[in-house]
């Protein structure tokens, strides 16, 4: 199976600083059709997940453009440029380039 | 508006069953994969099983491989999940998610085996 691996797993960040969440994959996850199924799922508290990013760098509709994706092959990043306070909760990247799919263990955001 | 409900969950004893299901609107349901994925009481997100747009192909992480069951009504768009043989570590909230594009995900519903 491909082991996700997320860093850091807590993430405190004074409002308005940047934020930045790496992801390792234990194998390239570009698959045979040439793209790369790497996507950023956010959780806020008591909801279910949302992805925000997916195919590496592409924004879902309505994610506002101070979050943006990165990365290539086995290495992946998650950028936020300004973090607001309902940027608040969990994020997990997850790969769906072979199956079975799987998520990082996931990296919880707080205000400091 | 786009809606998925998922549905069945509650609580059952070690080697019970139970029969989630899923109903999906507000999006072309036939043209989606589907999945079930999970998560354990603060612990992370786990994908259970996989499903493609006709049925014809199905996935599960090992741990579900052999007690549960994917599968999918499209006339009623309907996504579902048999769980047999339910072991302690299946506890968990259990979401259906849409893969069409677009990604959606329901609300979950909750599943608690215990004696």
């Amino acid at each position: 199976d491909v082991v996700v691996t997320q860093s850091p797993l807590s993430l405190p960040v004074t409002l308005g600083q940047p934020a930045s969440i790496s992801c390792r994959s234990s194998q390239s996850l570009v698959k045979s059709d040439g793209n790369t199924y790497l996507h950023w799922f956010q959780q806020r508290p008591g909801q279910s997940p949302r992805r925000l990013i997916y195919k590496v760098s592409n924004r879902d509709s309505g994610v506002p453009d101070r979050f943006s994706g990165s990365g290539s092959g086995t290495d992946f990043t998650l950028k936020i440029s300004r973090v607001e306070a309902e940027d608040v909760g969990l994020y997990y990247c997850g790969q769906t380039s072979l199956w079975p799919h799987t998520f990082g263990q996931g990296t919880k955001l707080e205000i400091k | 508006e786009v809606q998925l409900v998922e549905s069945g969950g509650g609580s059952v004893q070690p080697e019970g069953s139970l029969r989630l299901s899923c109903a999906a609107s507000g999006f072309t349901f036939s043209n989606s994969w589907m999945s079930w994925v999970r998560q354990a009481p603060g612990r992370g997100l786990e994908w259970v099983a996989h499903i493609h747009p006709g049925g014809s192909q199905t996935y599960y992480v090992d741990s579900s491989r052999g007690r549960f069951t994917i599968s999918r009504d499209n006339a009623k768009n309907s996504l579902y999940l048999q769980m047999n043989s339910l072991r302690a570590e299946d506890t968990a909230v259990y979401y259906c998610a849409a893969w069409v594009g677009q990604n959606y995900w329901g609300q979950g519903t909750l599943v608690t085996v215990s004696p």
